[in-house]
């Protein structure tokens, strides 16, 4: 079973790029999260969407846009990366009546 | 242990004998938590949860124990392998209708075979 599949899985990118972060899932769940994960501070959310259609900000948005257009994809996009945006990115889904998140395996993005 | 803010502190175990990793959380409104696994290179991977209605909740081989009195969660592994060697965090959520979690830094578990 694929679960979430994200892309690439790893990439280098130099600054001031732009780059659009691929997520998909086949768990047909109506929330979709993404997740930055740095050294020392663990799991941060970037943006979120409880439904197709919705989206919202999370702990640390700025630089980065999503949409949501349909229940199964969820892009992030950074317009003009920085080298701050170093990082391991995750996609999640969840199910809102258990919250469980469940995770894909994760996207390595150098900013040189 | 951990607790949801601190430094990530590391559990180094002997193969066969019980784990158990610490969890303290500030939100008293949560009332939904989640224990993950992550091996080095991969995603967060789902072990088990607990309701705040509950305070104890078994697995196949893993026991997450629940104190709402001190804000205590724990998630103990039996039999530890090490193929159990990995971060382990726990999250939590605070409720609401934006299902997001607030998730803790993590403990190393190393397993000594």
């Amino acid at each position: 079973t694929a679960g979430i599949t994200q892309a690439p899985t790893s990439q280098i990118l130099a600054a001031g790029r732009s780059m659009t972060l691929r997520c998909t899932q086949d768990m047909r769940h109506n929330a979709m999260y993404w997740y930055r994960q740095d050294l020392g501070l663990g799991l941060r959310l970037i943006h979120y969407s409880n439904t197709a259609g919705t989206t919202g900000k999370g702990e640390v948005p700025d630089g980065y846009s999503v949409s949501r257009a349909n229940t199964d994809d969820f892009p992030l996009t950074l317009a003009s990366a920085v080298p701050s945006q170093t990082s391991v990115y995750f996609c999640a889904a969840g199910s809102g009546h258990t919250d469980t998140q469940y995770f894909g395996p994760g996207t390595r993005l150098t900013v040189l | 242990g951990e607790s949801v803010g601190l430094h990530l502190p590391t559990l180094s175990v002997q193969g066969g004998d019980n784990s158990i990793i610490n969890c303290a959380y500030s939100n008293s409104a949560s009332d939904y938590f989640i224990w993950y696994k992550q091996e080095s290179g991969k995603g967060p991977q789902f072990i088990i949860d607990i309701r705040s209605n509950m305070d104890k909740r078994q697995g196949q081989r893993v026991t997450v124990l629940l104190n709402k009195t001190v804000k205590h969660l724990s998630l103990q592994i039996a039999a530890t392998q090490p193929g159990d060697s990995a971060v382990y965090f726990c999250a939590e959520n605070s409720g609401g209708s934006n299902y997001k979690l607030t998730f803790g830094k993590g403990t190393l578990l190393t397993v000594n075979p």
